[in-house]
């Protein structure tokens, strides 16, 4: 079955400086890729999603994810966050494996922007 | 607007009282699901439906049962609530089941059973 890993449970950075939040699958013969975020006391948004071709992947808010499948893993990046960016965020991964469309989530990265 | 609504949105609750947290979405989606969210386990699978008047099991059932007697809407059911159902509940909805679609998040419920 598959399994999603974030290494990082929070991850502080200064406002304008790069961040990167890791994550990383089981692997799978076909694999489907989303990153989510979560703003306080609301839903899950989808951030961007990777289902095939370019390995960079662009999303909103200025965020992209590089799928990589020689390391299993699908780093979620931002070259310069603003404090609206403080958030939690999670990386899932589809599993159709049982005939249907199952997310698995990692735990959730929480990100805290500093001014 | 496309959305995907959930009633109530916070709720406390007494261990063993019946409650019903209604799900609805606006997008003739097939597919939907429920999820609760526990710190540091992040979103949990607690049930799903691929369409009408079919429901299954997801990774952590017990406890809970649900219907989908209309495409729009996915009751999620405690029969006899317990304090381990504290949570934050999250229903989603895909366009189908079968295809690595996104999910569409509500916007949570926050359920405290005392």
């Amino acid at each position: 079955a598959q399994s999603v890993t974030q290494l990082d449970s929070q991850v502080p950075v200064f406002e304008e400086a790069p961040v990167e939040l890791r994550c990383n699958y089981s692997s799978s013969v076909s694999v489907y890729l989303f990153w989510y975020v979560q703003y306080p006391n609301q839903g899950l948004q989808l951030l961007l999603k990777y289902l095939s071709g370019s390995t960079l992947v662009k999303g909103i808010n200025g965020f992209e994810a590089e799928f990589n499948k020689s390391q299993t893993s699908f780093h979620l990046r931002k070259p310069s966050v603003h404090i609206s960016d403080t958030a939690e965020y999670f990386c899932a991964v589809s599993d159709l494996a049982g005939g249907y469309n199952k997310l698995i989530f990692g735990a959730g990265t929480r990100l805290a922007v500093h001014p | 607007e496309a959305q995907v609504t959930q009633n109530p949105r916070y709720l406390i609750t007494v261990t063993g009282k019946k409650l019903t947290v209604t799900c609805s979405q606006n997008m003739n989606h097939e597919y939907m699901s429920w999820y609760r969210q526990d710190p540091g386990l992040g979103l949990r699978q607690i049930y799903y439906s691929m369409n009408v008047e079919a429901t299954d099991k997801g990774d952590v059932p017990e406890g809970y049962k649900v219907s989908r007697k209309e495409k729009r809407n996915f009751p999620l059911i405690l029969e006899s609530p317990s304090p381990n159902q504290t949570s934050l509940y999250f229903c989603a909805s895909s366009l189908t089941g079968t295809t690595a679609y996104e999910q569409y998040f509500g916007p949570g419920t926050r359920l405290t059973v005392t």
